[in-house]
C-alpha cells in the first residue's frame, strides 16, 4: 500500500498571502496524483490531477507540481473561498488500492 | 453539469446489512468507470471500491472485501454498494464518484462527486 503524508496538517494564512502544501508518497507514484478541495458540509472537488494539470473551471490561482515522490500544492493569492481542506490522492498503485492523504486544512 | 445522487443511507446495527445507490446522469454513465468513497466523521476520505463500465471488473479496499460489493444497472443509470456485515468502523459518509478516461482507459481519479449519504452502524 501507498502510503500520502501531507504536511503541515493545517496551516494558518490570511487573505492574499501564498498557501504550499506538501504531499509526500511512500513509493514513486510517477505524476498519477490529484488534489482536491473539501469545504464544510460539501463533497470534495478536484483541483488537479496529472500531479499539474487543472481541471476544468479551476481558477489559475491553484497550481501543482512535483512528480515521483515529492508533490505540491499551491495557491498563489488566498481568496475567502479557499479556505478549505485539501487532499492529495495516488491512482499508480493499480491494480491494488487508490489512497488519499490525510487531508491540509488551510483556515484564517 | 454531471450529477450524481446518492441514497439509501441510514441507522443499521452492527452485523446488519444496507444497499446504497447512486443516480447518474447528465452524462453517459455506461461509459466510465465508478467508485464510491468514505469518509468517516471528521476524519479523511477513503477509497471504497471501484467498478468497470461493463462490470466486468471491480475492486474493493482490504477493509471490505468479502463484505461490500459494488455493483450497477447501466439501463437505469444506478450504481450500488450492498454493505454486508456491517461494523461500527464503516460509519461514514458515503460519496459515489465518476472516474474520468482516456480512449476507454481509466484514470482512476476522481472528477465528479455527488454530496453523498450517511451511513451510522451502532447499536
Amino acid at each position: 500500500e501507498i502510503l500520502l503524508t501531507q504536511s503541515p496538517a493545517t496551516l494558518s494564512m490570511s487573505l492574499g498571502e501564498r498557501a504550499t502544501i506538501s504531499c509526500r508518497a511512500s513509493q514513486n507514484v510517477r505524476s498519477n496524483l490529484a488534489w482536491y478541495q473539501q469545504t464544510p458540509g460539501q463533497a470534495p472537488r478536484l483541483l488537479i490531477y496529472g500531479a499539474s494539470t487543472r481541471a476544468t473551471g479551476i481558477p489559475a490561482r491553484f497550481s501543482g507540481s512535483g512528480s515521483g515522490t515529492e508533490f505540491t500544492l499551491t495557491i498563489s493569492s488566498l481568496q475567502s473561498e479557499d479556505f478549505a481542506v485539501y487532499y492529495c490522492q495516488q491512482y499508480n498503485n493499480l491494480p491494488h488500492g487508490l489512497s488519499f492523504g490525510g487531508g491540509t486544512k488551510v483556515d484564517i | 453539469q454531471v450529477q450524481l445522487v446518492e441514497s439509501g443511507g441510514g441507522l443499521v446495527k452492527p452485523g446488519g446489512s444496507l444497499r446504497l445507490s447512486c443516480s447518474a446522469s447528465k452524462f453517459s454513465f455506461s461509459d466510465y468507470y465508478m467508485s464510491w468513497i468514505r469518509q468517516a466523521p471528521g476524519k479523511g476520505l477513503e477509497w471504497v471500491a471501484y467498478i468497470s463500465p461493463s462490470s466486468s471488473y471491480t475492486n474493493l479496499a482490504e477493509a471490505v472485501k468479502g463484505r461490500f460489493t459494488i455493483s450497477r444497472d447501466n439501463a437505469k443509470s444506478l450504481l450500488y454498494l450492498q454493505m454486508n456485515t456491517l461494523k461500527a468502523e464503516d460509519t461514514a459518509v458515503y460519496y459515489c464518484a465518476r472516474v474520468p478516461g482516456v480512449m476507454g482507459a481509466p484514470l482512476y481519479y476522481f472528477d465528479s462527486w455527488g454530496q453523498g449519504t450517511p451511513v451510522t452502524v451502532s447499536s
